[in-house]
């Protein structure tokens, strides 16, 4: 469906905490699903990706999490530092190749 | 690799005017997405080519917006005629193959319609 909305969901965190972003989907037929990060004035960066047959992986400093029973992603970066600052989508994909994103959270970290 | 290149980075122009985007792709690369972002509706899909084929073009707007990619180094996004609401980020990605593999964005170029 459409993302529409007027402010970004956005999340708050200390410097050296973890933070959890999460994501609904609604296409239960993804083949895969991603995160990218964007960072202001840039365009979207790849972080990680996870298949649809899978429920969790891990990267440097981030995991991804996929519960397929209630559609729903999430992204955990440990010891977040003030780079990790951005606004983050989730995406989901096809075997056909196209790839949608969903709406955003954007991320602050306090030093 | 200079990666994904957007032309241009800025267009300012007023309503009714014809606006020219344009994208040339990370080279080897055989899909090339090109996506609309807004505060309103975030980061939507418009259209994608697969070896220089549209093969999705559900998510452009209405018959002002037309896409083409003549050859595998280029693809332009038109807007004919430009409108207000057309106002955004409009981005350029690309990647090799298709399925999973990942899709490396431009830079974007940012369009104001007066």
């Amino acid at each position: 469906g459409e993302n529409v909305g007027l402010h970004l969901p956005t999340l708050s965190v200390q410097e050296g905490d973890n933070s959890i972003i999460n994501c609904a989907y609604s296409n239960s037929a993804s083949d895969y699903f991603i995160w990218y990060k964007q960072e202001s004035g840039k365009g979207p960066q790849f972080i990680i990706d996870i298949r649809s047959n899978m429920d969790k992986r891990q990267g440097q400093r981030v995991t991804v999490l996929l519960n397929k029973t209630v559609k729903h992603l999430s992204l955990q970066i440990a010891a977040t530092q003030p780079g990790d600052s951005a606004v983050y989508f989730c995406g989901q994909g096809d075997q056909g190749g196209k790839l949608i994103f969903g709406q955003g959270t954007e991320l602050s970290v306090k030093p | 690799d200079a990666g994904v290149i957007q032309s241009p980075r800025h267009e300012v122009t007023e309503m009714g005017q014809e606006v020219t985007l344009r994208c040339k792709p990370i080279s080897g690369h055989n899909s090339l997405f090109w996506y609309r972002q807004t505060m309103m509706r975030g980061l939507e899909l418009l259209i994608y080519f697969n070896n220089n084929v549209p093969i999705d073009d559900s998510g452009m707007p209405e018959d002002r917006f037309s896409a083409k990619m003549p050859n595998a180094s280029f693809s332009t996004l038109k807007i004919q005629p430009s409108e207000p609401r057309d106002s955004a980020v409009y981005f350029c990605a690309s990647r090799f193959g298709s399925g999973a593999n990942v899709l490396t964005f431009g830079a974007g170029s940012r369009l104001t319609v007066l």
